[in-house]
């Protein structure tokens, strides 16, 4: 059973452009979360969806983010007009379900020019 | 608010020693904790994953204890070696909430 699996591992986008980061869970887990690590802190949540629905985006900055994780395929977490700021780490995690432990794909490092 | 808290941010210590890193956390309504460890640039190893209803897990020179009331977690590392310097991050992962919630990590330096 591979872990969870995220690309690219490396990312490179100039201010403007768009980052799409895709997860693919665990085989059999339903349940995927986003992580962002901005340099020097910890890591704080973004998004947790389950197969086509957004469960809790408290997380995720009002504006240029999104999440889905469609029926099939990957989890993509989608950043539109990147600015400097937004260079970070993106970890992405699945679980079967709400009380099961998470975990976590290699990450995204995003480097914004 | 739900937060947790690692004390210190950064510790140094001699090859041999051993250690105790601190987890602090509010709301006892927490359904497991979990101990990573993060090198520079790299993702997160998972250490330790302490369930609400045990008291401690031990991995080799790892032990990880969960006080629930007092709302702490300690990670205990016996006898450092170099290789041990890393980050480690402590996380809580509520009942019914899914997600986890990180503290900001201690930054731990083994001296050869």
């Amino acid at each position: 059973n591979a872990g969870v699996m995220q690309n690219p591992r490396h990312l490179v986008r100039r201010r403007g452009q768009e980052a799409r980061l895709r997860c693919s869970p665990m085989k059999g887990h339903s349940h995927v979360y986003w992580y962002r690590q901005l340099p020097e802190e910890g890591l704080k949540f973004m998004v947790y969806l389950q197969k086509e629905n957004i469960i809790d985006e408290s997380g995720m900055p009002k504006e240029r983010f999104s999440a889905e994780f469609p029926k099939e395929g990957p989890s993509i977490l989608r950043i539109q007009q990147v600015v400097r700021g937004d260079s970070a780490a993106y970890f992405c995690a699945s679980s079967p379900g709400t009380d099961y432990e998470q975990y976590f794909g290699p990450g995204t490092r995003l480097t914004v020019t | 608010k739900q937060e947790v808290t690692q004390i210190p941010a950064a510790l140094s210590v001699p090859e041999g020693e051993n250690l105790v890193l601190n987890c602090s956390f509010t709301d006892s309504a927490i359904y497991n904790l979990q101990w990573f460890r993060q090198d520079p640039g790299k993702g997160l190893t998972s250490l330790l994953l302490i369930q609400s209803s045990q008291r401690e897990q031990t991995s080799g020179r790892l032990n990880a204890s969960l006080d629930k009331s007092s709302g702490r977690s300690t990670l205990y590392i016996a006898a450092s070696q170099p290789g041990d310097s890393a980050t480690y991050l402590c996380a809580r992962q509520n009942t019914n909430a899914g997600k986890s919630t990180f503290g900001d990590g201690t930054t731990l330096t083994v001296k050869p």
